[in-house]
Order: C-alpha cells, then structure tokens, then sequence
C-alpha cells in the first residue's frame, strides 16, 4: 500500500539555521503531496500542497518541491524561528477517488533561540 | 466559522467504561475522519466517512465505532475502553469528492486516558 517515510526526530537547531526534513513516498499512480505542522496543544493544520510533478508548494517561508524521480518531497526553510517549532507532517493521498490522506511518523522541531 | 470542533477536550475513562467522542464541522464538508495520534506513531486512520450514510473503516478500527449522524456530524464510540486505547484522538473533515485533492480540516483534539 501508500506510505511516506520521514527523517526521525527531533531535530534541534538555532534561531537563523537552515532547515531540511526529509520525506519519501511509496505509491501507485502520482499522489498528491502535503505537510502539516501541529504546534504544541493544537491539532494539524496545512503548511503546503503540490498536486504534480515538479510543483513547489510554499507558505510562510517553507518550501517543497514534488519530485517524481526520486519519489521525495523534503520541506526546506532558509532561516527558521523560534516559532517555527512544532511536529512536522508530510502526507499523500492519490489524485481520485475518496482515499484518505496516509501520513508520515512526524518529526518534531524545535528551535533554540 | 468555528471549523471543526472537538467535544470534549479531555476525558479519564475506566477499563470498560464506554463513551462517545463528538465532532461537528461548519464548512459543509462532504467527507469526516477520526485518526489516533500516539508517540512514534503519526496519526493512523481509525474510520472515515466519505459521505452523509457511508463508513469506512480505516488502519486501525477495531474496538471503535462511529456515527455519521447528519453531513455536520461525525461521532467515535468506545464501547468497552481498554488502556491501549490511551490516545489524542483529533477528527477532521475535507470537501473532497472524487476525482480532487482537498486539504483537510483538523479539530483540537481529545485527551483520552483509560486507567
């Protein structure tokens, strides 16, 4: 079946640092792609999306871009912040249907000022 | 727009005691979904109903039962609380019909601890 696999937590990194989180998928057909960040006491919320090959999905300074070839969609954010500390969630749901989204394991950020 | 609301916010429970955790959302949604969230483990999808009348079961229903009461309205029942059932419980909803993509929609969450 569907799957994502993310980098283990938690990465830890100073106010300013660059950040990557890896994620990969396993799926039939081309998925769409997503992340969610939870912050602390709260439920999910979306951070970006990309429908397509080669999509870049952004928001607030993050970014992914949906790889095909290598089945990836790794989040990227140039300088992060304190309050950019959260779980963070990369997901897939195929492009019909009314399958539900399957999630990644999490990794939790957290930013040290 | 409340969203999606999540009644209650934290419940103890028993082993064995039943119970019934509400979710309503105000957006029209077609679709509602319960997921279990426990450490290490991500959220994993418990029962989901695509529309008003139907259910699905998800990756992990067993000891659960749900309600898909009218299209604002989706309840998780325990019948029989176990302590594995000791879980953030968080319902969702998404206007996704077939074909589309759509995000979905998170409520706050429920605490539960089965003692």
């Amino acid at each position: 079946g569907d799957s994502v696999t993310q980098m283990e937590g938690p990465v830890t990194l100073s106010e300013e640092a660059f950040l990557t989180i890896n994620c990969t998928y396993t799926a039939t057909g081309y998925p769409s792609l997503f992340w969610y960040v939870q912050y602390p006491g709260e439920g999910l919320q979306l951070l970006l999306k990309a429908t397509k090959a080669d999509d870049k999905g952004s928001n607030k300074g993050f970014e992914a871009t949906y790889r095909k070839e290598t089945t990836s969609f790794h989040l990227e954010k140039g300088s992060v912040q304190v309050s950019d500390s959260a779980v963070y969630f990369c997901a897939l749901t195929p492009n019909s249907g009314n399958t539900p989204l399957v999630f990644g394991k999490g990794t939790r950020l957290s930013v040290i000022a | 727009n409340a969203g999606v609301t999540q009644t209650p916010k934290f419940q103890v429970l028993k082993t064995g005691q039943s119970m019934t955790l509400q979710c309503a959302q105000d957006m029209n949604h077609n679709s509602m979904y319960w997921y279990r969230q426990d450490p290490g483990m991500g959220l994993r999808l418990i029962y989901y109903s695509a529309s008003e009348g139907t259910t699905d079961k998800g990756e992990v229903p067993n000891g659960y039962n749900v309600s898909r009461l009218n299209k604002r309205e989706f309840s998780l029942r325990l019948e029989s609380a176990a302590p594995s059932q000791t879980s953030v419980y968080f319902c969702a909803s998404s206007a996704l019909t077939s074909g589309t993509t759509e995000t979905q929609y998170f409520g706050p969450g429920t605490r539960l601890l089965v003692l």
